[in-house]
């Protein structure tokens, strides 16, 4: 059964210092999603690609992060300068399209620590 | 305003028992509605999805959810509760007439199966 990947799984930073994360999809998903998840809190959406372009960044702190799908395949998160409110799950998830009615599929998350 | 409700932080069902796990939503459009499930550092795993027609929606590991529209409610069920089934799940919609397609979250209810 096809998955999304993300590397790594755990990263531990310290503040100010400039973090990346990894996302690869299920082949053939043209909508991406990068989300924030704090420990027992539901998911929120930071940045939203339909195939390499953004189609919803509003939730995105733009002054320390930004996203990029260049080839509309994969995907990297970035932070810099991190902080100490960073720390968190970021989650990507991929689905066949951004239509109502298509579910998403998410990636085992990368745990990020911000010391 | 688009919101999801999951009126429990947590519940407890002693093993074999029937479990149902609660979710309202307010929305303007005809709801997109779903169901999520993560158990403990992984990311979120699909289990069913209300889009149109029987009211009554399988999913994935025996969950069913069954969508009152009078009510707005869409909550998650199981005949008879394993202690595997322990996870924190999460309720989301899709509001028909969003032309963002934003997928709004519920804060999550924590499941704990009891052997």
């Amino acid at each position: 059964e096809a998955e999304v990947a993300q590397s790594p799984r755990y990263k531990i930073t310290e503040k100010s210092q400039a973090v990346a994360f990894w996302c690869d999809p299920i082949s053939g998903h043209a909508t991406l999603y990068w989300y924030r998840q704090i420990l027992g809190q539901g998911p929120e959406l930071l940045v939203q690609f339909q195939d390499e372009s953004v189609v919803d960044d509003s939730q995105l702190p733009k002054d320390r992060f930004s996203a990029e799908r260049l080839k509309g395949v994969d995907s990297t998160l970035k932070i810099q300068p991190a902080e100490l409110g960073d720390s968190a799950m970021y989650l990507c998830a991929s689905s066949l399209d951004q239509s109502l009615f298509y579910e998403q599929y998410f990636g085992p998350g990368t745990r990020l620590t911000v010391t | 305003a688009q919101s999801v409700a999951q009126p429990e932080d947590q519940v407890n069902v002693a093993e074999g028992n029937p479990l149902t796990v609660k979710c309202t939503y307010s929305v303007s459009g005809n709801p997109y509605l779903f169901w999520y499930v993560q158990y403990p550092n992984r990311g979120l795993q699909f289990l069913l999805k209300y889009i149109t027609g029987d009211n009554l929606v399988k999913g994935s590991y025996g969950f069913e959810a069954e969508f009152n529209k009078s009510q707005t409610s869409f909550h998650l069920k199981k005949p008879s509760a394993l202690v595997s089934d322990s996870a924190l799940y999460f309720c989301a919609v899709r509001d028909g007439e969003d032309s963002n397609y934003q997928l709004i979250w519920g804060a999550g209810t924590k499941l704990i199966i009891k052997p």
